[in-house]
């Protein structure tokens, strides 16, 4: 069963704007998520984090959000830009489980 | 530089010819693991490793072995690759398994025939 869910397979936004990239989760267990940003021939790059002792954390363009009772994640990029065009892969772990658990990745594209 | 190297980077094979791919990481982590991804399952683990001598399976084990003799090098072998085992394969390295980032290495393409 696929425990975190991206349900959006790629996002089309333009130059500019904001960018909501969506992650669902199934185990209440979870408290700890990650986003990581993937481009081509290279590995996964980690993008930001968040605990579940907070709703919000925020680096610069980026901020991500966590809705615990809808066990619910997203990651906002304001504004966007071309260079933000990769794969975001969004996941979580639970305290005592030696893994991250990754979701299927949405393949954003920023158009100029 | 802080990183993860892995080799080779591509690699085609036949089916039953044993292979090793190459993980080394230059930060002393403890914690490493060894990912497959695939089209529609995001990335999925194969074994992990806690530290030295210590190994456990992840989720999709079967067909794969790993020995972590060393801190910085975790290997992951195919001693029978089948072509169900084509896939982009990426090692991670991390100061734990949780709370904290994995780095990645860069991948390695592998194709079974």
């Amino acid at each position: 069963d696929q425990q975190v869910k991206q349900n959006s397979p790629s996002l089309s936004v333009q130059e500019g704007r904001i960018s909501i990239l969506n992650c669902d989760y199934t185990n209440s267990m979870f408290d700890y998520f990650l986003w990581y940003k993937k481009y081509p021939a290279e590995g996964p790059t980690f993008l930001i984090s968040i605990s579940s002792i907070k709703d919000k954390n925020e680096d610069g363009r980026f901020t991500v959000f966590l809705n615990k009772s809808a066990k619910h994640l997203s990651l906002h990029i304001v504004p966007s830009q071309p260079g933000d065009s990769a794969v975001y892969f969004c996941a979580a772990s639970e305290r005592g489980a030696q893994k991250l658990v990754f979701g299927q990745g949405t393949r954003l594209t920023i158009n100029p | 530089e802080a990183q993860v190297t892995q080799n080779p980077r591509y690699l085609i094979t036949v089916t039953g010819k044993k292979l090793t791919v190459t993980c080394s990481q230059n930060m002393n982590h403890e914690y490493m693991s060894w990912y497959r991804q695939d089209p529609g399952l995001g990335l999925r683990q194969i074994y992990y490793s806690m530290n030295v001598e210590v190994t456990d399976k992840g989720d999709v084990p079967e067909g794969y072995k790993v020995s972590r003799k060393e801190k910085r090098n975790f290997p992951l072998i195919l001693e029978s690759p089948s072509p169900n085992q084509t896939s982009l394969y990426f090692c991670a390295s991390s100061l734990a398994a949780h709370s904290y980032e994995q780095y990645f290495g860069p991948g390695t393409r592998l194709t079974v025939t």
